[in-house]
């Protein structure tokens, strides 16, 4: 089973600020079949980015995702108020899909 | 346009059995798998397997085999997932998920989760 580690555990930053988000996993991840997810309280969790890189439809080209192998990061470019949430990395290039435990960012 | 919706809150006591539907609209039921996952108040997410809705071939998480059952009715667009033996661990948000594309197993969209609370 691939292990996906995520850090920070939480991200303090204020509105306009960039944020970088790490997504590291415990063996090459086939295919960089990497997806982002972003979660608001009470809500089920939104699809960001796919393949590692790729946008979702309807997802602001603030949110952009890179990386390859063990290595994946999502940055956001300026932070919106919206966009203070919880980030999950999940692989599905190995099966059992999984998930990182997740990112919080919040306001500074 | 394309949606799940699942069914409501359940209660059950320690050592029963629930049974979540998920009802998918705006699109070929039978052409994209429907996945599982949970989340317990203030924690991460887990996959817990999926479910092939045209052949109704699962597959799943090593630490739910034997306690999981996902199943399917065609007729209207109903995924189900039936869990078993429910202990206090089990209470959590269960939501359905349907793979973005019938070859790549990313998750869009999901369901908007059902409460499960395992209390005696």
């Amino acid at each position: 089973e691939i292990v996906l580690t995520q850090s920070p555990g939480t991200l303090s930053l204020s509105p306009g600020e960039r944020a970088t988000l790490s997504c590291r996993a415990s063996q090459s991840v086939t295919g960089s079949y990497l997806a982002w997810y972003q979660q608001k309280p009470g809500q089920a969790p939104r699809l960001l980015i796919y393949g590692a890189s790729s946008r979702a439809t309807g997802i602001p080209d603030r949110f952009s995702g890179s990386g390859s192998g063990t290595d994946f990061t999502l940055t956001i470019s300026r932070l919106e108020p919206e966009d203070f949430a919880v980030y999950y990395c999940q692989q599905y290039g190995s099966s059992p899909w999984t998930f990182g435990q997740g990112t919080k960012v919040e306001v500074k | 346009q394309v949606q799940l919706v699942q069914s409501g809150a359940e209660v059950k006591k320690p050592g029963a059995s629930v049974k979540v539907s998920c009802k998918a609209s705006g699109y070929s039921f039978t052409s994209y798998d429907i996945n599982w996952v949970r989340q317990a108040a203030g924690q991460g997410l887990e996959w817990m397997g999926w479910m092939n809705p045209y052949s109704a071939n699962t597959g799943y998480a090593q630490k739910f085999q034997g306690r999981v059952t996902m199943t399917k009715n065609t007729s209207i667009s109903t995924a189900y997932m039936e869990l078993s033996s429910l202990t206090s661990e089990d209470t959590a948000v269960y939501y359905c998920a349907r793979v973005a594309t019938p070859i790549a197993n990313w998750f869009d969209p999901w369901g908007q989760g059902t409460l499960v609370t395992v209390s005696s």
